[in-house]
């Protein structure tokens, strides 16, 4: 059981280079998430999705794109990499809360992600 | 944007002594919810609190909801280097399972 997984720990974009980051979860969650980190922020929610097939924005969608198209896994695109999209990037994921589970999020263990 | 607000920013103490970090916002919350995150790695959960006025204790850490549901506390009693981290809330407002979260709370215990 390997939780919440994500790839790549680690990359370096040019400006205007597009990538995609991968978040898979091993729980059979319904919801995923994917968050952005930066010094003094918190965590902000970029999107997320309450099942597969279906994503929704979060407080700070603008530049990313997302799909679900297996409940495994979530994907967040980078279409056109800006130096203000250089942040530590989290997917997590839960159950459907008040159907017996919690609402807990796990986490994976973040990509840092440069956009020079 | 709704704000969570957490005091103190950043907190350096002595190993045994006792602290408390607060996480405040002008709205209702319908859940609130306490993270510790180490260098390197995702935030962990450590506590839900949904009940105004709940005091929920894991080991030496004691969390509270406020009455009117708008601030939390998180204390810890005789505190340990292990206890070192990044400490967030994370608040639903709308009941949607969808979390903001605040800026956190550096804590570092020296021994």
């Amino acid at each position: 059981n390997a939780g919440v997984t994500q790839t790549p720990k680690f990359r370096v974009l040019k400006t205007g280079q597009s990538m995609t980051l991968l978040c898979a979860q091993d729980m059979n969650h319904e919801y995923m998430y994917w968050y952005r980190q930066d010094p003094g922020m918190g965590l902000r929610l970029i999107h997320y999705s309450v099942g597969e097939g279906t994503t929704a924005k979060g407080e700070v969608p603008d530049g990313y794109n997302v799909s679900r198209l297996k409940k495994q896994n979530f994907l967040l695109g980078l279409e056109s990499a800006a130096p203000s999209q250089t942040s530590v990037y989290f997917c997590a994921s839960s159950s459907v809360p008040g159907q017996g589970f919690t609402d807990t999020q796990y986490f994976g263990p973040g990509t840092r992600l440069t956009v020079l | 944007t709704q704000l969570l607000e957490q005091s103190p920013q950043f907190l350096s103490i002595q190993e045994g002594e006792n602290l408390t970090v607060y996480c405040n916002s002008s709205s209702v919350f319908s859940s609130l919810q306490w993270y510790r995150q180490e260098p390197g790695e995702g935030p962990v959960l450590l506590v839900t609190v949904v009940t105004g006025g709940e005091v929920k204790k894991l080991k030496r850490l004691t969390f509270q909801f406020g009455d009117a549901r708008k601030d939390s506390s998180l204390h810890i009693t005789a505190a340990q280097p292990g206890d070192t981290g990044l400490y967030l809330c994370a608040a639903d407002t709308s009941g949607t399972y969808k979390y903001i979260f605040g800026t956190g709370t550096r804590l570092k215990v020296l021994a």
